[in-house]
């Protein structure tokens, strides 16, 4: 597709159970960013993968919170056992990897994922 | 990390020109500045990038002084569709992990008519 595709939009889901949280990067970008966002907030960074391997997991928040790209292209980000405080919009972004060229910081954002766990 | 401070808001009206600094004292040798718009309930958007002096495109015009302290953003003759969350990161354009996306507070504008 022409962009960063998320999916699903919108997703409603009860304490305790277990989300997947869906990324389409743009074709040919093998850097893969995940971040998360509460209301009014800034944008907490999760997760970066390039190509299919994750260099930096610091950001995930706990061991509930899982990630794993397949074929340097989709991304899942898991969280199990939802808690009320992994309510936020959960934000993917792509761009282009290391060497690809010199504006290669210029990421593209999916919509994201509006989670609300209730 | 690179750290980066800019103003928490900032208010202004139509047709005026709107500069938002920031402040990047670490910034390194290798990093490149750059600067995203966010408008509520959708993800980040890239403006502008730059690595010294000046950068203009058809949206805005960065500036950046010699010693690569700080930059400023500059909107001209804002509308109220410029209304929106802007944020200042520093990183290393050879580097696409998240030195070189992470994201601080941001500022958050507010135009009026």
């Amino acid at each position: 597709g022409a962009g960063v595709s998320q999916s699903p939009s919108n997703k409603v889901t009860e304490k305790g159970k277990d989300v997947e949280l869906r990324c389409d990067p743009i074709s040919g970008h093998t850097a893969l960013y995940w971040y998360r966002q509460s209301l009014g907030q800034g944008l907490e960074f999760l997760i970066y993968f390039q190509g299919n391997s994750a260099p930096d997991k610091s950001g995930l928040p706990s061991d509930r919170f899982s990630a794993e790209r397949t074929g340097g292209s989709v991304s899942t980000l898991t969280i199990q056992r939802t808690q009320q405080e992994d309510s936020a919009v959960y934000l993917c972004a792509s761009s282009l990897g290391k060497g690809q060229g010199l504006h290669n910081t210029e990421a593209f954002f999916g919509q994201g994922t509006r989670l609300t766990v209730v | 990390l690179a750290k980066t401070t800019q103003p928490i808001s900032m208010d202004s009206y139509e047709g005026q020109e709107v500069n938002i600094t920031c402040s990047h004292n670490n910034i390194a040798t290798n990093d490149y500045i750059t600067w995203y718009q966010q408008f509520p309930s959708q993800g980040p958007r890239f403006i502008i990038q730059g690595y010294k002096t000046k950068v203009t495109n058809e949206v805005a015009s960065l500036f950046i002084p010699a010693d690569r302290k700080s930059s400023t953003l500059s909107l001209p003759r804002v509308s109220l569709s410029d209304t929106a969350v802007y944020y200042c990161l520093v990183g290393d354009s050879g580097d696409t992990g998240r030195r070189a996306l992470t994201f601080g507070s941001g500022t958050r504008l507010q135009v009026q008519p």
